[in-house]
């Protein structure tokens, strides 16, 4: 059971946009802790997507974005392209747990 | 560019203690105001935090860890060190060392570590 809440499983056909959630609570993303998104394809090391519950590093393209409200954030990816497919995660900070914590993963398909 | 590289043994006897090391190099593990993690990925599952450190020696690990979590930094050899006790077949997963910088920026390529007799 992880502390951020992730949907399992998305998908969307070539082209299309899609959303992921990342729910937490009053002691992670409610508390006003930054949220960062993560990618990862299969076999390989995670790598940072958004930081800063919107921001892009250098070379990620802005089909990518990411929103916070409340204790709740977001991950939208526009205009999906067949290397898109692959687990994505939400991580924030817990106060009552001292540390990282991170959704249990996103699988997102495209079509 | 920062790159990081784990390194230990691939199997871990039941009981007994899991030591891995992450070099990290293109920059001094005492630059910057980084914790450096370590990161856990259970076979097909989700992303877990075991801990971090700073290059002061200040830790903080995943409290359902309890206390079998140690972590280490050695600024002369620009590592820091993970020992994880008392393994079992539970503590079978992908660990990934890690830079934190509020965002977990730079990450190695992980070493999987099994637990079996």
């Amino acid at each position: 059971q992880s502390v951020l809440t992730q949907p399992p499983s998305v998908s969307g056909a070539p082209g299309q946009r899609v959303t992921i959630s990342c729910t937490g609570s009053s002691s992670n993303i409610g508390a006003g802790y930054d949220v960062h998104w993560y990618q990862q394809v299969p076999g390989t090391a995670p790598k940072l997507l958004i930081y800063a519950n919107h921001n892009r590093p250098s070379g990620i393209p802005d089909r990518f974005s990411g929103s916070k409200s409340g204790t709740s954030a977001s991950l939208a990816i526009t205009g999906l392209q067949a290397e898109d497919e692959a687990d994505y995660y939400c991580q924030s900070h817990d106060s009552s747990l001292s540390g990282r914590v991170f959704g249990g993963g996103t699988k997102l398909t495209v079509l | 560019q920062v790159h990081l590289q784990e390194s230990g043994p691939g199997l871990v006897k039941p009981s007994q203690t899991l030591s891995l090391t992450c070099s990290v190099s293109g920059g001094s593990i005492s630059s910057g105001n980084y914790y450096w993690s370590w990161i856990r990925q259970h076979p097909g599952k989700g992303l877990e935090w075991v801990g971090y450190i700073h290059s002061s020696g200040r830790s903080f690990h995943n409290p359902s860890l309890k206390s079998r979590v140690t972590m280490s930094v050695d600024t002369s050899k620009n590592q820091f060190s993970l020992r994880l006790s008392s393994v079992t077949a539970a503590d079978t997963a992908v660990y990934y060392c890690a830079r934190d910088d509020g965002p977990t920026d730079v990450w190695g390529q992980g070493t999987t570590v099994t637990v079996s007799s």
